[in-house]
């Protein structure tokens, strides 16, 4: 069985700033990887996932995720956030092959003026 | 537009009463899903099918049953609502089910916030 731990459950932000959401997850098997972002009442988005090949990922509104196996780790980053990115953000895991997302405990980021 | 669809969005209720949540995709999909997000935010797969058959179930009560009447629609029936029932239910819907060679994205709805009474 998989689980994902996501490290803090809440950042604050200042708009323009870098920010970074850590993950890490721990699996007996490959995985798939994923970060999801889920708007105040709304549904979830795919924002990028990692499935094989190159270890960084670019996403979509910026975002970008680095794999790194040795830690576990699949760590989201933003160079410069927007207030629109106000949101809660979702790691994934699923065994490679697998069709059971495994969600963390969500990081809600907070972008201020 | 095509997507994944749910009725209601939110639906309140009383505690011990029947209800169930509507789901349809109109992507062509064959494996739906369905996730469950409590008060903490907290998202944990339940069921999913496909074509129409059970391929995951969760430790999920069996006063959730789920029934899918043809690849397009998941319905979620829940018997004797309990407080603790109240939450986020999302549905999902796949291309089909990962492979090693393959993974198949999963496409969320909006969500059904249910509030019991």
């Amino acid at each position: 069985a998989q689980s994902v731990t996501q490290l803090d459950s809440q950042v604050p932000v200042f708009e323009e700033a870098p920010v970074e959401l850590r993950c890490n997850y721990s699996s007996s098997v490959s995985v798939y990887l994923f970060w999801y972002v889920q708007y105040p009442n709304q549904g979830l988005q795919l924002l990028l996932k990692y499935l094989s090949g190159s270890t960084l990922v670019k996403g979509i509104n910026g975002f970008e995720a680095e794999f790194n196996k040795s830690q576990t780790s699949f760590h989201l980053r933003k160079p410069s956030v927007h207030i629109s990115d106000t949101a809660e953000y979702f790691c994934a895991v699923t065994e490679a092959a697998g069709n059971k997302l495994t969600f963390g405990g969500g990081t809600r980021v907070l972008v201020k003026p | 537009d095509t997507a994944v669809s749910q009725t209601p969005k939110y639906l309140v209720t009383q505690m011990g009463n029947d209800k169930s949540i509507k789901c349809e995709q109109n992507l062509g999909h064959d494996t739906m899903y369905w996730y469950k997000q409590d008060s903490k935010k907290f998202l944990k797969i339940m069921f999913s099918y496909n074509n129409k058959e059970l391929i995951i179930n969760e430790t999920v009560p069996n006063r959730f049953s789920p029934k899918s009447p043809d690849k397009a629609h998941l319905n979620l029936h829940i018997n004797s609502l309990e407080l603790g029932d109240s939450a986020v239910y999302f549905c999902a819907s796949s291309p089909g089910t990962s492979t090693f060679s393959s993974y198949n994205e999963q496409f969320f709805g909006p969500g059904t916030r249910l509030t019991v009474l």
